[in-house]
């Protein structure tokens, strides 16, 4: 079955970075876009980026845009992401998602979650 | 980037009713909409896309319909298991966006 494992929160100073890794499992990964998706503490669920499955194309929200990073290691089956510059409002439990994808339309959903790693930004 | 509001954003209700969501888009979004369901201290989870089709292994008490600007997702008989967040998301274009969110709680 499909697993997706988020590590590599924490606690983190504003201006600090931090790099996650999502460990996939259980479908070709090499084969899919992969998302990040975060969730401020009490909060809705917001996009964060998404790549392409060989990497070659990479979506960011604007929120992000220049400060994060995301990248894969398909011989790891690993997704990442680099953030950097981090704000006391990046603090969130941050998903990993398998992406599904949908012919005809430019986005696609999400058919799979990780359970979350959960980054804090405070000094 | 289309922003996406639902309504209402909590909503109070008990086992055995029916239950309806609405999800509005900024613009129109064709039949590009999922929805999902989130528990507390849990990952989303894919009830419907395509605006009306079940996901596997999601029971037949939910249905989603709508195509454009205007989306509903209805439990035709609300479990117990029920009671969570529910969120919509378009995915018309590459930045994709999620509607705030419905709790449902328990009358």
């Amino acid at each position: 079955q499909v697993q997706l494992v988020e590590s590599g929160g924490g606690v983190v100073q504003p201006g600090g970075s931090l790099r996650l890794s999502c460990a996939a499992s259980g479908f070709t990964f090499s084969s899919y876009g992969m998302h990040w998706v975060r969730q401020a503490p009490g909060k809705g669920l917001e996009w964060v980026a998404f790549i392409r499955y060989d990497g070659s194309n990479k979506y960011y929200a604007d929120s992000v845009k220049g400060r994060f990073t995301i990248s894969r290691d398909n011989s790891k089956n690993t997704l990442y992401l680099q953030m950097n510059s981090l704000r006391a409002e990046d603090t969130a439990v941050y998903y990993c998602a398998k992406d599904y994808p949908v012919a005809g339309t430019g986005g696609d959903y999400f058919d799979y979650w990780g359970q979350g790693t959960l980054v804090t930004v405070s000094s | 980037d289309i922003q996406m509001t639902q309504s209402p954003s909590t909503l109070s209700a008990s086992v055995g009713d029916r239950v309806t969501i609405t999800c509005r888009a900024s613009q129109s979004i064709s039949s590009w909409l999922a929805w999902y369901q989130q528990k507390p201290g849990k990952a989303p989870k894919l009830l419907i896309y395509k605006a009306s089709s079940l996901e596997s292994g999601v029971p037949s008490r939910f249905s989603g319909s709508g195509s454009g600007t205007e989306f509903t997702l209805t439990i035709s008989s609300l479990q117990p298991d029920d009671f969570a967040t529910y969120y919509c998301q378009q995915y018309n274009s590459y930045f994709l966006t999620f509607g705030g969110g419905t709790k449902v709680e328990i009358k």
